[in-house]
């Protein structure tokens, strides 16, 4: 049972735009929150994260929204840029070690 | 090196054959974990070690999967008699304690015939 889902596989973006990603999650006993990248034949890399007692954390084109009563995620990327076409994972954790994360968004940022 | 490495990248075998996946962590990293991902699904926590405590392997889908980690270096994941459902990406990270950013590698995708 997939704890945290990233209900849209795929989104296509003109560069300069803001690029929006969306997660949600089922277990209420998530208390951090992550957005991992993905380039092709790498593995993730660390991009941003939120702690629960916080509903938005921001880092340079990069802005994570927490919504704890809708269970929801966002990232927000604005503006986007070539170099962000990769794989974005969200992924949440609930007071230990072990991270659920979603299946993925495959964001294309066109020229 | 600087970052996780893992070898093979790719493993292709038949069904039936074991396979040993090989995970070198980034040197002083007391926490590794091994994930699964499978074709269009999220990444599957597999096992995690941290130090000298006993393992953590609740995410390990059979008895088939087992896991080693020599102290704080290497750690080898082994599936015996593979079957065509193990195909997948699986992925390795570590992380200085438990909790703190985990650091993957490349993965290794194996394909089981």
């Amino acid at each position: 049972d997939q704890q945290v889902k990233q209900n849209s596989p795929s989104l296509s973006v003109q560069e300069g735009r803001i690029s929006i990603l969306n997660c949600d999650y089922t277990n209420s006993m998530f208390d951090y929150f992550l957005w991992y990248k993905k380039y092709p034949a790498e593995g993730p890399t660390f991009l941003i994260s939120i702690s629960s007692i916080k509903d938005k954390n921001e880092d340079g084109r990069f802005t994570v929204f927490l919504n704890k009563s809708a269970k929801h995620l966002s990232l927000h990327i604005v503006p986007s840029q070539p170099g962000d076409s990769a794989v974005y994972f969200c992924a949440a954790s609930g007071g230990g070690y072990k991270l659920s994360f979603g299946a993925g968004t495959t964001v294309t940022v066109r020229a | 090196g600087a970052g996780v490495s893992q070898s093979p990248s790719n493993k292709v075998t038949e069904k039936g054959k074991d396979v040993e996946l090989r995970c070198d962590p980034i040197s002083g990293h007391t926490a590794l974990y091994w994930y699964r991902q499978r074709l269009g699904q999220g990444l599957e926590f597999l096992i995690y070690f941290q130090g000298n405590s006993a393992p953590d392997k609740s995410g390990l889908p059979s008895d088939r999967f087992s896991a080693e980690r020599t102290g704080e270096s290497v750690s080898t994941l082994t599936i015996q008699r593979t079957q065509q459902e193990d195909s997948a990406v699986y992925l390795c990270a570590s992380s200085f304690r438990a909790r703190d950013e985990q650091f993957f590698g490349p993965g290794t995708r194996l394909t089981v015939l």
